[in-house]
């Protein structure tokens, strides 16, 4: 069975950083890209960064370029989101979605919640 | 930056139709998924590339393309439809990807 564990969520200030980790099992993590994807309190999905399954193709929204960091571990099935700079507008939940072979987001993890806020 | 646009809304009454449009200039180009969220869940993809059904998905969803424009059409709707659906595409480059602004499905 397909699992994605996001962890690492919290309260940070405003200017601070967070690092969230998605573990991942049930299917051969190297094989596929993965995503973030970030979802504020009663609002829409916004798609955050991918990152290749080895790391050759990498992107960002323009919203976090510059201050978020994906990466991945393949030893240990475990996707990254490095979070710096925060600000209150990245307030959400955070998802990590799995890419499946014809490019949709067929697996999703519950997500992590990130409050930025003094 | 690319942006893709649904109406905010789509209400239906069990088992009539429900139609939800996407509407981006790069669609053309490249392909379209469909998301059905419901409440303190996460996302589940329904239709992959235009208009093909993931396994698991019952048949009354189903996905259509024409233009700058893409359709999740929701035949026989039921109950459990009730959800917000989201469109999800990529810009022309293939690079980034982006959501659609979410149609929130009410079944009356």
């Amino acid at each position: 069975e397909v699992q994605l564990v996001e962890s690492g969520g919290g309260l940070v200030q405003p200017g601070g950083s967070l690092r969230l980790s998605c573990a991942a099992s049930g299917f051969t993590f190297s094989n596929y890209w993965m995503h973030w994807v970030r979802q504020a309190p009663g609002k829409g999905l916004v798609w955050v960064s991918r990152f290749s399954t080895d790391g050759s193709s990498i992107s960002y929204a323009d919203s976090v370029k510059g201050r978020f960091t994906i990466s991945r571990d393949n030893a240990k099935n475990t996707l990254y989101l490095q979070m710096n700079s925060l600000r209150a507008e990245d307030t959400a939940v955070y998802y990590c979605a799995r890419a499946g072979p014809d490019g949709g987001l067929d697996f999703w993890g519950q997500g992590t919640l990130v409050t930025v806020s003094s | 930056s690319y942006e893709l646009t649904q109406p905010p809304s789509v209400s239906v009454s069990p088992g009539q139709t429900a139609r939800i449009t996407c509407s981006g200039d790069a669609l053309p180009k490249q392909y379209a998924y469909w998301y059905q969220q419901k409440p303190g869940q996460a996302p589940v993809l329904v239709i992959y590339k235009d208009t093909e059904r993931p396994s698991g998905i019952p048949e009354r969803f189903s996905g259509s393309s024409s233009g700058t424009t893409v359709t999740l059409t929701i035949s026989g709707v039921q109950a459990e439809d009730e959800a917000d659906y989201y469109c999800q595409s990529a810009d022309s480059s293939g690079t980034f990807y982006v959501f659609g602004t979410g149609t929130k499905v009410t079944v009356l």
